[in-house]
């Protein structure tokens, strides 16, 4: 058990829907980072928030947005849903930045019907 | 668009066998390198973090080096054990944004 906790575990929607997919980190660190691995691609990073700032922003639609709040936990929201979605969302949680280990959340598993 | 690449794609050792793979990645703006381990059905666990050229992790039977002049990284497994079947992710850390390879799949047969 990394200590980071995603909810919710599975995600079932149709298209056009939107959902919010939540990260709590571990307890002190203060970055999240989320990732997205589709079936047919390998683990792409989306964004990145250090304190509540955006800090770094990899391949993330428009259509997605995330943002972390005072309690450090964040959230990941998707809307106007494609197939193309259907994917593995993991969220990772580090004390700062890019030179110290990520921790991995258990991920959501989001499928679009 | 930046290229990490991993080779061998997938590796099949015998128990006891020691074995290393690479990950190469770009040689400038290089900020960090991560390996992670990623087992079926689980999430990646973070094995090291490579930051200074010469850089030379060590955790159990695991080691990693690095060269970042020329731009590779080796993880190396010295005798091999079936819990160590998993795929092994590294990730090149560049302007806060991690760029993964597509990983070695590596299984040991007892």
């Amino acid at each position: 058990d990394s200590g980071v906790t995603q909810t919710p575990k599975h995600l079932i929607t149709a298209t056009g829907q939107r959902v919010t997919l939540r990260c709590s980190p571990r307890s002190g660190d203060l970055s999240v980072y989320w990732y997205q691995q589709s079936l047919d691609q390998g683990l792409q990073f989306l964004i990145q928030y250090y304190n509540g700032e955006e800090r770094a922003k990899g391949n993330i639609l428009e259509r997605f947005s995330a943002q972390q709040f005072p309690d450090l936990h964040s959230e990941l929201n998707l809307s106007s849903l494609e197939l193309g979605d259907s994917a593995l969302y993991f969220c990772a949680s580090s004390p700062s930045g890019n030179y110290n280990e990520q921790f991995f959340g258990p991920g959501t598993r989001l499928t679009v019907l | 668009i930046l290229n990490v690449e991993q080779s061998p794609q997938s590796l099949h050792v015998q128990e006891g066998d020691s074995t290393n793979f690479t990950c190469s990645f770009p040689s400038s703006n290089f900020y960090a390198l991560h390996w992670y381990r990623w087992e079926t059905a689980k999430s990646p666990e973070a094995l090291f973090v490579m930051t200074l050229n010469g850089d030379e992790k060590k955790k159990g039977r695991i080691s990693a080096t690095l060269n970042t002049k020329e731009g590779y990284s080796y993880l190396y497994i010295k005798g091999s054990q079936p819990e160590d079947s998993a795929t092994y992710l590294c990730a090149f850390v560049n302007a806060g944004k991690s760029t993964f390879g597509d990983g070695t799949t590596l299984t040991v047969k007892p």
